[in-house]
């Protein structure tokens, strides 16, 4: 069956510095993979989008890049926190129509 | 682009009493995809129910169904026999079929509170 995994679960950091947050799949191949970031009272926000490797699609501008190095990992990564990164951010993936979330990794920048 | 509102940023409903939580959603499409997703707290967010644009017939899974209203651009979840479990954030979502990439658009949520 498939799964998917995101790590870590939590993470305070300071402002200025990197970020890094992984996302893999299990069970499946060539899914299409998603990053969004929850903030309170705003709903989910779609970041990143990737339908194979190498190919990222940017929803907003911000400090944040991802990355999909391999067919079931994708990253998300700065290299300057910044405060208003602060918050809920959550992996997909897509099969069938549905959206399958991870666990989802709580980001708080001092 | 499409957008979806959730007019309720929170709810209240008693255990095994009905509730209904709203969306709309802003669209020039004909056919689409709409989803309640469900967020308990601390806990992954899953698939509460699924609706496609071209069925007129309102989706239903157990104690939860939806009021499917194309005209309006309305679509209201309905949990009958609410449950403690029910207690959770729930985010209204729509899905173009013509969408680069499958993209999901969701909602701003509505926290449901489950007195008993």
């Amino acid at each position: 069956s498939q799964t998917i995994h995101q790590w870590p679960a939590t993470l305070v950091q300071p402002v200025g510095s990197p970020l890094s947050l992984e996302c893999t799949v299990e069970g499946t191949s060539n899914p299409n993979l998603y990053w969004y970031r929850q903030a309170a009272g705003r709903g989910l926000q779609l970041l990143f989008y990737s339908v194979g490797i190498g190919q990222i699609s940017s929803e907003v501008p911000q400090n944040l890049s991802a990355s999909r190095p391999q067919d079931r990992q994708f990253i998300l990564s700065s290299k300057k926190l910044l405060l208003s990164d602060s918050g809920f951010y959550l992996c997909a993936w897509r099969q069938a129509g549905e959206l399958f979330f991870g666990e989802g990794s709580r980001l708080t920048v001092l | 682009a499409q957008t979806v509102t959730q007019s309720q940023p929170e709810m209240s409903v008693q255990e095994a009493e009905t509730v209904t939580l709203s969306c709309t959603y802003d669209t020039s499409e004909s056919d689409y995809y709409l989803f309640w997703y469900k967020q308990p707290p601390s806990r992954q967010m899953i698939l509460v129910i699924r609706q496609e644009a071209y069925k007129q017939q309102n989706a239903t899974e157990n104690r939860f169904s939806v009021n499917f209203q194309k005209a309006a651009k309305s679509f209201s979840l309905k949990i009958s026999d609410s449950q403690l479990g029910d207690a959770a954030m729930y985010f209204c979502a729509y899905r173009s079929p013509v969408s680069y990439g499958n993209k999901l658009v969701f909602g701003a949520g509505t926290i449901l509170r489950v007195k008993s």
